[in-house]
């Protein structure tokens, strides 16, 4: 059975603090993993990571993948309040995708 | 850029009746889309997927005959809760796969389905 993990299930920071949240996976014919941001409605896509070791990076967000390892992780700096959501991890293969529990980000002013 | 609508945002309705859930492309033909669930501060649960023209492939513990998935053209595909039921309350959203975009997912916008 197909699993995506997701660490911690939640947190809860101050404005300007770093966040590291942890995927690990174990899927057959894994394709990709990606990472989304859900706020109060459908998630909006952050990152997608396919190769190993090679950091994407959007603003303050950064995201890398560990296929040896099975597991991603997805880094915010210098948080801001509008960071606060949950944050999901999802693995895709035999095109479809497989979503982690979620880690609920609470960001405090 | 590659947009999915789904209608209703939001839909309160009686135990026993049914109610349908649209989604629709609006900019690219969706050969594929999933079908989710997600109930309070829980993961968005597979429900079934659906390809234009044949019938859908649902995961394991989903009642077909009470969520009904029809994908009658390539740019629109329902999803129907049949005799509704107070449990079945929760956050549906359907995703379609899109090949002109670079990580070939695009999600509906969801709809709370609180039944009464």
């Amino acid at each position: 059975e197909d699993k995506v993990v997701q660490s911690p299930l939640s947190l809860v920071v101050h404005e300007g603090d770093t966040v590291t949240l942890n995927c690990s996976y174990e899927v057959t014919n894994f394709r990709s993993l990606l990472w989304y941001k859900q706020e109060k409605k459908a998630p909006t896509f952050l990152f997608m990571l396919t190769s190993s070791g090679i950091e994407k990076k959007s603003g303050r967000l950064s995201s890398i993948l560990d296929k040896k390892e099975l597991f991603s992780i997805l880094n915010i700096t210098a948080t801001q309040t509008g960071d606060s959501a949950v944050y999901l991890c999802a693995v895709e293969n035999d095109y479809k995708l497989s979503f982690g529990a979620g880690t609920t980000v609470t960001v405090r002013a | 850029g590659a947009v999915v609508s789904q209608h209703p945002s939001r839909v309160i309705c009686k135990s026993g009746t049914s109610v349908k859930i649209e989604c629709r492309s609006l900019d690219f033909q969706a050969t594929t889309m999933f079908w989710y669930r997600q109930f309070p501060k829980q993961s968005l649960m597979l429900m079934a997927t659906s390809n234009e023209g044949s019938k859908a492939t649902y995961e394991q513990g989903v009642e077909k005959d009470k969520f009904l998935i029809n994908h009658a053209s390539l740019t629109l595909s329902t999803l129907t809760v049949t005799s509704a039921h107070p449990e079945d309350s929760s956050f549906y959203i359907c995703s379609a796969r899109n090949r002109g975009i670079s990580y070939g997912y695009t999600f509906g916008s969801g709809t709370r389905l609180t039944v009464v």
